[in-house]
C-alpha cells in the first residue's frame, strides 16, 4: 500500500463551485502534511501546509486533517479558472523533513 | 529572481547515449533533490543532497548518477539511458531548518521532459 493515495481525477467543476480534494495516508507517525499546486508545464509549488490536528485556512483554501480516518482534504471555495491545476498532497517520512512523499496528484479543471 | 533552473527543458535521445540534465539554484539552499514524475505514480525521488559532497539515494536511483561539487549545482547523469527512463524530471531545492525554511517547502524547477527511444 502506498503511503499517500490520491484520486487522479480529472475533476471538472464550474466556476464558483466548492471543490474538495482528498488524500488518504497509511502511516500516522508524522506531524504535518502539505498541499502542492502544479500548473501545466510548470514545477509544483507549495500551496499550504498543516499540522496533523484540525484545519488551516488561507483565503479561499482550507486544509483539513482527519486523523481518525487518515484523510487529508483541501477545500477550494468560489473556485476560479485560475485554480485549474494538478494538486498534490505530500508528507515527510519519519526522519526526513524535506524528503517528501507525494500523492499521484488530482487534476482539477474549473470551467467558466 | 530566486529560481531553480534546469536544462534542457526538452530532450529526445536514443538508448545508450549518455546525457546530463543540469540544475542550478541561486537561493543558497543546502538541500537539493531530483524527482521524476510519471502518470499515476506521481513524484518519486531519485537522489538528494544535503550539502556539498553529500549525496544519497532516493526511492528510484537505478540508472542515475548525481554529483554535488558546488552548492548551487546538482546535475543528473544518465550514463546509458533506456526507454523506461522516459519521464518528466524535476530538480528541487530547499533551505535547511537553520536557514529559515518553511517546513517541507521545496522549490522546483520547471521540469525537463526526456524521451528515450
Amino acid at each position: 500500500q502506498k503511503e499517500v493515495e490520491q484520486d487522479p481525477g480529472p475533476l471538472s467543476v464550474p466556476e464558483g463551485a466548492i471543490v474538495s480534494l482528498n488524500c488518504t495516508y497509511s502511516n500516522s507517525a508524522f506531524q504535518y502534511f502539505m498541499w502542492y499546486r502544479q500548473y501545466s508545464r510548470k514545477g509544483p509549488e507549495l500551496l499550504m501546509y498543516t499540522y496533523s490536528s484540525g484545519n488551516k485556512e488561507d483565503g479561499r483554501f482550507t486544509a483539513q486533517v482527519d486523523k481518525s480516518s487518515k484523510y487529508i482534504s483541501l477545500f477550494i471555495r468560489d473556485s476560479q479558472p485560475s485554480d485549474s491545476a494538478t494538486y498534490l498532497c505530500a508528507k515527510p517520512p519519519r526522519g526526513g523533513y524535506n524528503k517528501l512523499i507525494f500523492g499521484a496528484g488530482t487534476r482539477l479543471a474549473v470551467h467558466p | 529572481e530566486a529560481q531553480v533552473t534546469q536544462n534542457p527543458r526538452y530532450l529526445i535521445t536514443v538508448t545508450g547515449k549518455k546525457l546530463t540534465v543540469t540544475c542550478s539554484q541561486n537561493m543558497n539552499h543546502e538541500y537539493m533533490s531530483w524527482y521524476r514524475q510519471d502518470p499515476g505514480l506521481g513524484l518519486r525521488q531519485i537522489y538528494y543532497s544535503m550539502n556539498v559532497e553529500v549525496t544519497d539515494k532516493g526511492d528510484v536511483p537505478e540508472g542515475y548518477k548525481v554529483s554535488r561539487k558546488e552548492k548551487r549545482n546538482f546535475p543528473l547523469i544518465l550514463e546509458s539511458p533506456s526507454p523506461n527512463q522516459t519521464s518528466l524530471y524535476f530538480c528541487a531545492s530547499s533551505p535547511s531548518p537553520g536557514q529559515g525554511a518553511r517546513t517541507g517547502e521545496l522549490f522546483f524547477g520547471e521540469g525537463s521532459r526526456l524521451t528515450v527511444l
